[in-house]
């Protein structure tokens, strides 16, 4: 079983709309979780970061938490064509490591 | 705002060829390290560094990988004797104290062996 499993997609929505994203790990020590957004040939961007269950929200960003069922999400209301782009669920443990999934492809369109 | 700044943008190299990657990591930053992403890939972790020494590699990082911080504000990954298999991109972070806190990534090194 692979330690973070991400829905490549793509994943096309009209402007406006939800983006729903989603990420599960098998390892119960994953304490800390992280979304990024990379736009082509470009660095992983820190959106969001959380490392309790629940929500958090931060603008038009909000990043859900379940540890019991080791499950994090990440929606993005009132989408843009500016938030085209892939995003990458990170997880980690008490160490440095960051355990990347494979990334989202997601396009917004006008 | 500070950013994490990477030199060159893009590296072509022959294979057998040593290669150093440069990175400026955010100036207050204690923690630094090293991902690459293959196209088409996830992004790996290969190895985290804390005051002036490896606290953690992955298997990736083997004795062709070194890195070092040689002065106050670079940090360079160093490839030793490149393979093909060494084409990707490579991103440098940094995070300030405290091991629960946030990486931030530079833009990435384009490498590419022939």
């Amino acid at each position: 079983q692979k330690e973070v499993e991400q829905d490549p997609g793509p994943l096309s929505v009209p402007e406006g709309a939800i983006v729903s994203l989603n990420c599960t790990y098998s390892n119960s020590a994953f304490q800390y979780f992280m979304w990024y957004r990379q736009y082509s040939r470009k660095g992983p961007e820190l959106l969001m970061y959380t490392y309790s269950s629940g929500n958090k929200e931060d603008g038009r960003f909000t990043a859900q938490v379940d540890k019991s069922s080791k499950y994090i999400s990440l929606f993005i209301r009132d989408s843009q064509p500016s938030d085209s782009a892939t995003y990458l669920c990170a997880i980690k443990a008490a160490g440095n490591k960051l355990t990347f999934g494979g990334g989202t492809r997601v396009l917004v369109k006008p | 705002e500070p950013e994490v700044t990477q030199t060159p943008s893009h590296q072509v190299t022959q294979m057998g060829q040593e290669v150093i990657l440069r990175c400026v990591p955010i100036s207050n930053h204690l923690y630094f390290y090293w991902y690459r992403q293959i196209l088409g890939q996830k992004v790996e972790f290969l190895v985290s560094f804390y005051n002036n020494e490896i606290s953690e590699k992955s298997e990736i990082f083997d004795d062709q990988f070194s890195v070092e911080r040689p002065d106050g504000s670079n940090f360079t990954l160093k490839i030793r004797s490149t393979k093909l298999e060494d084409s990707a991109m490579y991103f440098c972070a940094s995070s300030s104290w405290g091991l629960d806190n946030e990486q931030f990534f530079g833009p990435g090194t384009r490498l590419t062996v022939l």
